[in-house]
């Protein structure tokens, strides 16, 4: 198994430009989400999917946007990119059960910077 | 909402020395993980805990769990050059609907050898 990918790995924008981070995963994961991580500030949830066709924001879902069509992918939109979007983007991904919750799994991480 | 902190925000430590990073959430939490991150690289799952007064090893590792569900430690050993990095508590997200873990700001941990 390959886990979770995330493409592309290093990416610099220019304010306003739009663009897709790509996320997939080949563990039939029920639950996937999109994180951000900056200096002191932790992981913070961006959205999260429990399945195909549905999606919910976390904590700092402005300027983003997400859609879940397949188990498998999960790609984050920029819509209008800010330089305050710079950071490090996380995408994860674990089983859904109703009993207690499973480890997550984490991508590699894209690194965006927007100018 | 949910509040998980975490201190200290950085520990400089000299090889061989123990450390020790504490989790605090501001409500009871049905099970807490930790997750170690490499510098430039990303978060890996340790461990989870679920009972009141749970204690888990692993190696030089050692997780608690409070009585009261509310925090949580981790206690590494004798570290080494290889346990540098950032660990992370991670609690899941309290209220009906959400199904996340809210994370921990994190310890950093600094190893002069």
């Amino acid at each position: 198994n390959a886990g979770v990918t995330q493409t592309p790995k290093f990416q610099v924008l220019k304010t306003g430009q739009s663009m897709t981070l790509q996320c997939a995963q080949d563990m039939n994961h029920e639950y996937m989400s999109w994180y951000r991580q900056d200096p002191g500030m932790g992981l913070r949830l961006i959205h999260y999917s429990v399945g195909a066709g549905i999606t919910d924001q976390g904590e700092v879902p402005n300027g983003y946007n997400v859609s879940r069509s397949t188990t498998e992918d999960f790609p984050l939109r920029l819509l209008s990119a800010a330089p305050s979007q710079t950071s490090v983007y996380f995408c994860a991904s674990r089983l859904r059960t109703s009993s207690s919750y499973n480890e997550q799994f984490f991508g590699p991480g894209t690194r965006l910077t927007v100018l | 909402g949910q509040q998980v902190m975490q201190i200290p925000q950085y520990q400089h430590v000299q090889e061989g020395e123990d450390f020790t990073t504490y989790c605090n959430s501001s409500t009871t939490l049905s099970n807490i993980q930790w997750y170690k991150q490499r510098p430039g690289g990303h978060p890996v799952f340790l461990i989870q805990l679920v009972k009141s007064g749970e204690v888990k090893k692993q190696k030089r590792l050692t997780f608690q769990f409070g009585e009261a569900k509310k925090n949580s430690s981790l206690h590494i050993t004798a570290t080494q050059t290889t346990d540098v990095g950032t660990y992370f508590c991670a609690g899941p997200e309290s209220g009906g609907g959400a199904d996340g873990l809210t994370f921990g700001k994190g310890t950093h941990l600094i190893i002069q050898p």
